[in-house]
């Protein structure tokens, strides 16, 4: 089945540093999603983005679906951006269901 | 209303104890999800549910019962659990068909001990 691999594991910044995520797959998907997981478990959609770049205030993404990988970034890191971040992605072989990868764990240091 | 409701948040059950967990959504999605998570881990599928049909088991030993009584309920029922069953158990919705990431949502969780 499809591999989903996260890069760093961890990361430990200091408040107003910037940091790039990485996400790649092994096979062709039909979506892609970023969810960042909050010290207390939440999980918080961030961006739906099977392709291209999308913007959200201090974040951005970029998916290149055709060199199967997608990028995170944030920037000026606040304490709130804490937490576990992953890329999950849904397979044309297998519509219902989607994968999750191991996730980076970021730690913002105030 | 874009919210997945989680209840209980935490349930601590004994190994002989029969409980459930529930889920509602009012977004008008009709596919949803129960997920169990390990600490340092990530979420990993047990069920899913498309147009209240259960249409994914993940091997999930029987001690792990879903229900769908309508579109916008989710109940998982528990019985003789073990220990290693602790965990953060999670359900989500999205737009159907099931599989779809664009308007995955996540429910808050409920935080299982069973001693």
């Amino acid at each position: 089945g499809i591999q989903v691999e996260q890069s760093p594991p961890d990361l430990i910044l200091q408040e107003g540093a910037n940091s790039t995520l990485r996400c790649n797959f092994s096979d062709s998907v039909n979506n892609l999603q970023w969810f960042h997981q909050n010290p207390w478990g939440q999980l918080i959609n961030l961006f739906y983005i099977p392709s291209g770049t999308k913007q959200n205030g201090r974040l951005s993404a970029t998916t290149v679906a055709t060199e199967r990988y997608s990028l995170l970034y944030i920037s000026s890191s606040q304490t709130t951006d804490s937490g576990v971040y992953f890329c999950a992605v849904g397979v044309y072989s297998s519509a219902s269901k989607i994968i999750f990868g191991s996730g980076t764990r970021l730690s913002i240091r105030p | 209303d874009t919210e997945v409701t989680q209840t209980p948040k935490h349930l601590v059950m004994g190994m002989t104890n029969k409980k459930s967990l529930k889920c509602e959504q009012h977004m008008g999605h009709r596919a949803m999800y129960w997920y169990k998570q390990k600490a340092k881990k990530p979420p990993e599928l047990m069920f899913v549910y498309s147009y209240e049909k259960l249409s994914i088991n993940e091997s999930v030993p029987s001690r792990f019962s879903p229900e769908c009584p309508n579109s916008s309920l989710l109940n998982l029922h528990l019985h003789a659990l073990q220990p290693e069953d602790s965990a953060l158990y999670l359900c989500a919705s999205s737009q159907a068909p099931a599989g779809t990431v664009r308007g995955y949502t996540f429910g808050s969780g409920t935080r299982l001990t069973v001693v």
